[in-house]
């Protein structure tokens, strides 16, 4: 089935510091990938929707400069937090939309996600 | 307005126990529907996706239904176990154009107690 690889896990850093995260669609192409933020026991929060080769949209109240994604391959995006502080200490998780290679079914696939700690 | 919405909230229930969640959805045109489960900490994993043509659709224990007439659906979660605990995410795909845009509801919290 359609495996979307998000890493690191877990990522600790100290304030002021930029972190990247990665989100990997291992066997379909992604023409579309779906950032999100969890905060504990609450309901995940879009931040951004981007296309390959497109700029990313972001949704109402997300600073895009904060927040920075690039969508660049059809099996790669990333999300920068850029110049971190203990309140972006979330979970963030990456989706992806694509047709499978095989079935070339429509396929939404979630990563792992990965836990940032901002010190 | 397209929009999800689940319900209830959170639940709680003994091991062994049935549980219906729901899903109401104003999406439109509709092109699918799916079912996630999200354990803490981790990413959702799909249950179950469902075309306009399909009512019902089960794996394993889950089985959802789908009208989408009335533009509703429920996951129906037979014998619980310890393990179902977690969240329950509904989501609804436009159809239509290259860029769909998805719809995902608030999610259900279940906790199942021994």
């Amino acid at each position: 089935g359609a495996v979307v690889s998000q890493h690191p896990s877990w990522v600790i850093c100290k304030s002021g510091t930029s972190v990247k995260i990665e989100c990997r669609s291992l066997d379909f192409q992604a023409t579309t990938m779906f950032w999100y933020r969890q905060f504990p026991k609450q309901s995940l929060m879009l931040m951004a929707t981007s296309n390959e080769g497109s700029k990313a949209t972001y949704e109402q109240g997300v600073e895009k400069d904060k927040f920075l994604i690039n969508h660049a391959s059809l099996t790669l995006s990333t999300l920068t937090v850029t110049s971190a502080h203990p309140e972006d200490s979330s979970f963030y998780i990456c989706s992806a939309s694509g047709r499978g290679r095989h079935s070339g079914a429509n396929v939404l696939t979630f990563g792992a996600g990965s836990r940032l700690t901002v010190l | 307005k397209n929009q999800v919405e689940q319900s209830p909230q959170s639940l709680i229930i003994l091991e062994g126990k049935n549980c219906t969640l729901q899903c109401n959805y104003t999406v439109s045109p509709f092109s699918n529907l799916r079912w996630y489960k999200q354990d803490t900490g981790r990413g959702p994993v799909s249950l179950t996706i469902m075309t306009f043509s399909e009512n019902t659709k089960s794996n394993g224990r889950y089985t959802a239904t789908l009208d989408a007439d009335t533009k509703q659906s429920s996951l129906h979660i037979t014998a619980s176990q310890l393990s179902d605990s977690a969240s329950y995410i509904c989501v609804v795909r436009r159809s239509g154009g290259s860029n769909y845009k998805l719809t995902f509801g608030k999610g259900t919290l279940l906790t199942v107690n021994p």
